[in-house]
């Protein structure tokens, strides 16, 4: 069974355009995250959910949008794409508090042309 | 601020050479660390963690040992593969276990 699945893997899509990448964990898990992964593997947080409630909030245009409609789901929504936003984008899940691991999801690759 | 810094790559060696990844690392408290390994086209996996000082965690043939009086954490390898080629991540998780500290990673290419 999948643990943290991302939806979908692949996305080509046009500047100016906005989309949606949605990630589902049913591992339990209270807290997500949202990455973005650069061409040089580079990875940054850029959200974070716990229990619903927006914990982490890096600095990130406000293009982006994350929305939690429930613990075990956390989507982000993108207006307006630029070039700039092509990256890999990476949903993580875990528990929030003492030495846990976050599992990762298999990746977005959002190409912007 | 909490913090990891990694070797920097890309790192090549031959089939069955010794692998160390240096890691190191400045957080207040005591984090727990962890190596995670991201194999092409793919999410990254846990590949081992430890949760205090002196722990060593193992897997996969992967060790790597927490020392605090060097804020280190180097993955090392004995005898590499070619199928162990991939982009490798230290990261420290803070006592609150709020947010995830990543290296930069280190990418391994084992050729035959």
């Amino acid at each position: 069974d999948t643990a943290v699945s991302q939806t979908p893997k692949y996305l080509v899509t046009q500047m100016g355009n906005d989309k949606s990448i949605k990630c589902e964990q049913n591992l339990g898990h209270d807290t997500m995250y949202w990455y973005k992964q650069d061409s040089k593997k580079f990875l940054k947080i850029m959200f974070s959910y716990n229990n619903k409630e927006l914990i982490i909030n890096e600095t990130v245009p406000n293009r982006f949008s994350p929305k939690s409609p429930d613990k075990a789901h956390l989507n982000l929504h993108i207006n307006s794409l630029e070039l700039g936003d092509s990256a890999v984008y990476f949903c993580a899940s875990g528990f929030q508090g003492g030495p846990y691991e976050q599992y990762f999801g298999p990746g977005t690759r959002l190409t912007v042309t | 601020g909490d913090s990891v810094t990694q070797m920097e790559g890309p790192v090549t060696l031959s089939e069955e050479a010794f692998l160390t990844i240096n890691c190191t690392y400045t957080a207040t408290g005591y984090p727990s660390l962890f190596w995670y390994v991201q194999y092409p086209g793919e999410g990254l996996q846990l590949l081992l963690k430890a949760t205090k000082a002196d722990d060593k965690g193992s897997n996969k043939g992967f060790e790597a040992t927490y020392r605090k009086e060097t804020t280190s954490f180097h993955l090392e390898k004995g005898s590499v593969q070619v199928s162990d080629s991939a982009v490798y991540f230290c990261a420290l998780s803070t006592n609150t276990g709020n947010q995830f500290y990543f290296g930069t990673g280190t990418s391994l290419t084992v050729i035959p």
